[in-house]
């Protein structure tokens, strides 16, 4: 069983707040990302990360950034929240080395911008 | 661009036969393949994984792997209405894991 944790687990808030979302594990694990998922839609990689220090842009353009100061740790952060930035956000981590690692994902942060 | 191509659906089935989801890739340096299923506004959670060409039986799931027609499937025998759900075909090399857009499978009683 995968221990990866995320919160909030639902967010509403205003337009223009700044949001950090949490997303933690506890398996050492190297590589973690975030995706944004619409329902009923596809996920989409926004940001990944290798290692502490280590943070790339994913497949969709995203507002949003993130930090890997530690290795357990791997928050992203609006800095000014929208009506467009409704979506699910979900965290995942996989073991570093061989590609043969599967992802584990968190459940999710739910986050609707009034 | 890598690229995994789902059918969309919705795949129905009956209760009891076996639905059969397929999945396309792209890369052909691709070296690991993995099937998540995702309940309607839960998160992806890992069913089955493939490496090697040919069979992989796990209860009522075999995923199948054929890299010559970079092509992958997941079989699910005697379905059963809680199988119903989006089945998400991911594909690595290198790189991040690429994610299909998903097969929404409907297993009718």
């Amino acid at each position: 069983e995968a221990d990866i944790y995320q919160t909030p687990r639902y967010l509403v808030i205003g337009t223009g707040k700044k949001i950090t979302l949490e997303c933690s594990q506890t398996m050492g694990h190297d590589k973690m990302y975030w995706y944004q998922q619409d329902p009923g839609m596809e996920l989409h990689l926004i940001h990944y990360s290798y290692g502490v220090n280590s943070t790339e842009k994913g497949d969709l353009s995203s507002e949003s950034t993130v930090s890997r100061i530690r290795t357990e740790h791997f928050p992203l952060t609006l800095e000014s929240a929208r009506p467009s930035h409704t979506s699910q956000y979900l965290c995942a981590s996989t073991q570093q080395g061989s590609s043969n690692q599967p992802q584990h994902f968190g459940d999710g942060t739910r986050l609707s911008i009034l | 661009q890598k690229e995994v191509e789902q059918n969309s659906g919705p795949l129905s089935v009956p209760e009891g036969a076996i639905a059969s989801l397929n999945c396309t890739y792209s890369d052909r340096g691709s070296q690991s393949f993995f099937w998540y299923r995702q309940y309607s506004g839960k998160s992806p959670e890992l069913i089955m994984f493939i490496y090697s060409n040919g069979d992989k039986e796990d209860g009522r799931f075999t995923a199948q792997l054929n890299k010559a027609s970079q092509y992958v499937s997941l079989l699910i025998r005697d379905s059963q209405p809680s199988d119903s759900a989006t089945y998400l075909c991911a594909v690595s090399g290198n790189t991040p894991l690429v994610f299909g857009k998903g097969t929404r499978l409907s297993v009718i009683a």
